[in-house]
C-alpha cells in the first residue's frame, strides 16, 4: 500500500512564529501533491498544492517546499496567525489517477 | 452555490441496522469520492466514482456500498453497521484528470452502538 507519512502530529507556535509540516511519500509514481487545511467541523479545503517539476512554491504565507530525490516535501506557514489554527493534510496523487492518498493530519495550534 | 451537500449531519444507529448517506455536487464535476476520517488515520478512501456509471474500491471499501445515481449523485451506504464504522465521512467531488481539485462536503458523523 502506498504511503505517505506526516509529521509532527500536533503542532503548537507562537503568534507571528514559522509553522513548519513535513510530509514523505515511499513511491516515486506520485505527480501531485496537494495540502488541505481543515478547521473543526468543517470539511477540508485546499490550501496549496506542487507538482514534482517544480522545488518551491509559495501563496502568500503559505510555501511548499519539495525535494524530489529525498520523496519530501513540506509546508511552510510564515508570520503564523491564530486564525490558521486547525488540521493540516498532507496528501499525494498516484500518476496517472486523480486519487489521494492523505497523511494522517497535523493539529497546529498558533498562541495569541 | 452549493458546492458538495452531504446528508445527514449527523446518524446515530445501532449494530446490524442499516443507513444510506447521501451526497451531492452542483459542480458538474465528473468524479465522486467517500472518504473517512478517523483520529491519527488522516482520510481514507473508501469508494470513487471517476465518471457517471461507473465505481471503484478505494482503500477500505469492506462493509459499504455505494451508487452514482447520476452525475451530481453519489451515495454511500452501509448494510449491517458495525461499531467500527463509527466515522466522520466525507464526500468530495473533482473534474475529471490528473491534477485536479477535490472539493469536500462538510461530513456525515456518524456513531454506531
Amino acid at each position: 500500500q502506498q504511503q505517505v507519512k506526516q509529521s509532527p502530529q500536533s503542532l503548537i507556535v507562537q503568534k507571528g512564529g514559522i509553522s513548519i509540516i513535513n510530509c514523505a511519500y515511499e513511491n516515486t509514481a506520485f505527480d501531485y501533491f496537494p495540502w488541505y487545511q481543515q478547521f473543526p467541523g468543517k470539511g477540508p479545503a485546499l490550501l496549496i498544492a506542487i507538482r514534482p517539476d517544480v522545488s518551491e512554491k509559495k501563496e502568500g504565507r503559505f510555501t511548499i517546499s519539495f525535494n524530489k530525490s529525498a520523496k519530501q516535501f513540506s509546508l511552510h506557514i510564515m508570520d503564523s496567525q491564530p486564525g490558521d489554527s486547525a488540521t493540516y493534510f498532507c496528501a499525494a496523487s498516484p500518476s496517472g489517477t486523480y486519487k489521494y492518498i492523505f497523511g494522517t493530519g497535523t493539529r497546529l495550534k498558533v498562541l495569541a | 452555490n452549493a458546492g458538495v451537500t452531504q446528508t445527514p449531519k449527523f446518524q446515530v444507529l445501532k449494530t446490524g441496522q442499516s443507513m444510506t448517506l447521501q451526497c451531492a455536487q452542483d459542480m458538474n464535476h465528473n468524479s465522486m469520492y467517500w472518504y473517512r476520517q478517523d483520529p491519527g488515520m488522516g482520510l481514507r478512501l473508501i469508494y470513487y466514482s471517476a465518471s457517471e456509471g461507473t465505481t471503484d474500491k478505494g482503500e477500505v471499501p469492506n462493509g459499504y456500498n455505494v451508487s452514482r445515481l447520476n452525475k451530481r449523485e453519489f451515495s454511500l451506504r452501509l448494510e449491517s453497521a458495525a461499531p467500527s464504522q463509527t466515522s466522520v465521512y466525507f464526500c468530495a467531488s473533482s473534474v475529471a484528470g490528473r491534477g485536479n481539485i477535490q472539493y469536500f462536503g462538510a461530513g456525515t458523523r456518524l456513531s454506531v452502538l
